[in-house]
């Protein structure tokens, strides 16, 4: 499965929000109506962490200000208001399908 | 606290072997898929292999299998990647992951690095 992210370069001012596209080949919605797809979050020089599991539900210690949404074949990760912490190279991944894979990442700087 | 370490990664020559280890603490290790992931330099990650809790289930990326084995100990909270006839391509950062799809549970360790060169 492919997964496609836009914009690969993403200038964001401080305070403003940002928000990255992410579109798989193919539908990622098991039997059951479940929808695996996750974003992660890689800052320079450590390992990745992951922000949001299934489309929308943020992981421990996820600040309110990453959130997730979409279905079908088109998913969006929102940055409401850009801190410097959130610096990094952001990631969408599917779950659904063996090898699970990552879409090509998009660098997040600051404006 | 969970803690994922790796080790034994390094300098080889094309076609070597190389095991890397990944010690799990702090967690019921025996509750979970184990997963490698690798970052080839300035490159985006890929999956690379996974095992089931009981190790009965084992799955791998096209570009490893029959050269990469993965394994793990429960009774030593370790798993492995066996990693033989390596090539240049295999050159990458190989983190170890713990891991579930659909709920509050996901943690890296800091990487090991492998480098494959003549």
């Amino acid at each position: 499965v492919v997964l496609t992210q836009s914009p690969l370069s993403l200038p964001v001012t401080l305070g403003q929000p940002a928000s990255i596209s992410c579109r798989p080949s193919q539908s990622l919605v098991d039997s059951a109506g479940n929808t695996f797809l996750s974003w992660f979050q890689q800052r320079p020089g450590q390992s990745p962490r992951r922000l949001i599991y299934m489309v929308s539900n943020r992981d421990s210690g996820v600040p309110d200000r990453f959130s997730g949404s979409g279905s079908g074949t088109n998913f969006t990760l929102k940055i409401s208001r850009m801190e410097a912490d959130d610096v990094a190279i952001y990631y969408c991944m599917q779950g659904k399908y063996w090898p699970w894979t990552f879409g090509q990442g998009t660098k997040v700087e600051i404006k | 606290e969970v803690q994922l370490v790796e080790s034994g990664g390094g300098l080889v020559q094309p076609g070597e072997s190389l095991r890397l280890s990944c010690a799990a603490s702090g967690f019921t290790f025996s509750s979970y898929w184990m997963f490698w992931v690798r970052q080839a330099p300035g490159k985006g990650l890929e999956w690379v292999a996974n095992i089931r809790q009981d190790g009965s289930e084992k799955n791998y990326v096209d570009s490893v299998k029959g050269r990469f084995t993965i394994s793990r100990d429960n009774a030593k909270n370790s798993f492995y990647l066996q990693m033989n006839s390596l090539r240049a391509e295999d050159t990458a950062i190989y983190y170890c992951i713990t891991l579930s799809r659909a709920i509050k549970w996901c943690h890296w360790g800091q990487g090991t690095q492998v480098t494959v060169s003549s």
